[in-house]
């Protein structure tokens, strides 16, 4: 999972509760990238961030919001407003420009589940 | 708009043979492709890419894919299949420019012993 860290690995929610997930990365890479995975469904884009202040929203951003504060931090707030939020999380960074031909790198996830 | 089909949900091979992964896409001009492999419960790691040249792409652990831009198809590829390489693949197509890569929904690898 390179230098990519989630945390945290596993994360429980009650209805109505907002929940942030931690996304660092160590790489210097410019773009970070945060995706839904859904059985079935692939990997789909919530937001993308190409530098520090500015990200834009993906195809399924209703319910999210992320900052992007540091080159390294890429958090995700699961609110309320999210209603089918219990899903694998992945956090990804690349070097340059989000749609350049450079791989992404992905940290190893996070598991919410809303009780 | 550019969109990854991978026809098939799970691919069962036995140990010692070869074994194909298929992925097509739709990407307006010239395709940046790649596959990435993900273990349970893990992020994807990332096997190989075709930006441009040979259509033939060696990768991480033994892996390959061909492109063929007539078919507009990037099947992965591995002559000898072993258990260890269970696991998801997914293909994803990118053009460039301001353009995310698109994910296939991914296929599940089943090798026997």
């Amino acid at each position: 999972d390179g230098g990519i860290t989630q945390s945290p690995k596993y994360l429980f929610r009650k209805e109505g509760q907002n929940v942030t997930l931690s996304c660092e990365q160590n790489l210097n890479h410019d773009a970070m990238y945060w995706y839904r995975q859904d059985p079935g469904q692939g990997l789909r884009l919530i937001y993308y961030s190409q530098i520090v202040n500015d990200f834009q929203k993906g195809d399924i951003a209703e319910g999210y919001s992320v900052s992007r504060e540091k080159k390294e931090s890429f958090p995700l707030t699961v609110t309320s407003a999210q209603k089918n939020p219990t899903a694998f999380y992945l956090c990804a960074s690349s070097i340059g420009n989000p749609g350049s031909h450079n791989e992404q790198f992905f940290g190893p996830g996070t598991r919410l589940t809303v009780l | 708009a550019q969109s990854v089909a991978q026809p098939e949900d799970q691919v069962n091979v036995a140990e010692g043979n070869p074994l194909t992964v298929k992925c097509t896409y739709s990407v307006s001009g010239n395709p940046y492709l790649f596959w990435y492999v993900q273990y349970p419960n893990r992020g994807l790691q990332f096997l190989l890419k075709y930006i441009t040249g040979d259509n033939l792409v060696k990768g991480s652990y033994g892996f390959e894919a061909e492109f063929n831009k007539s078919q507009t198809s990037f099947h992965l590829k591995k002559p000898s299949a072993l258990v260890s390489d269970s696991a998801l693949y997914f293909c994803a197509a990118g053009r460039g420019g301001s353009y995310i890569p698109t994910f296939g929904r991914g296929t599940s690898l089943i090798v026997h012993p």
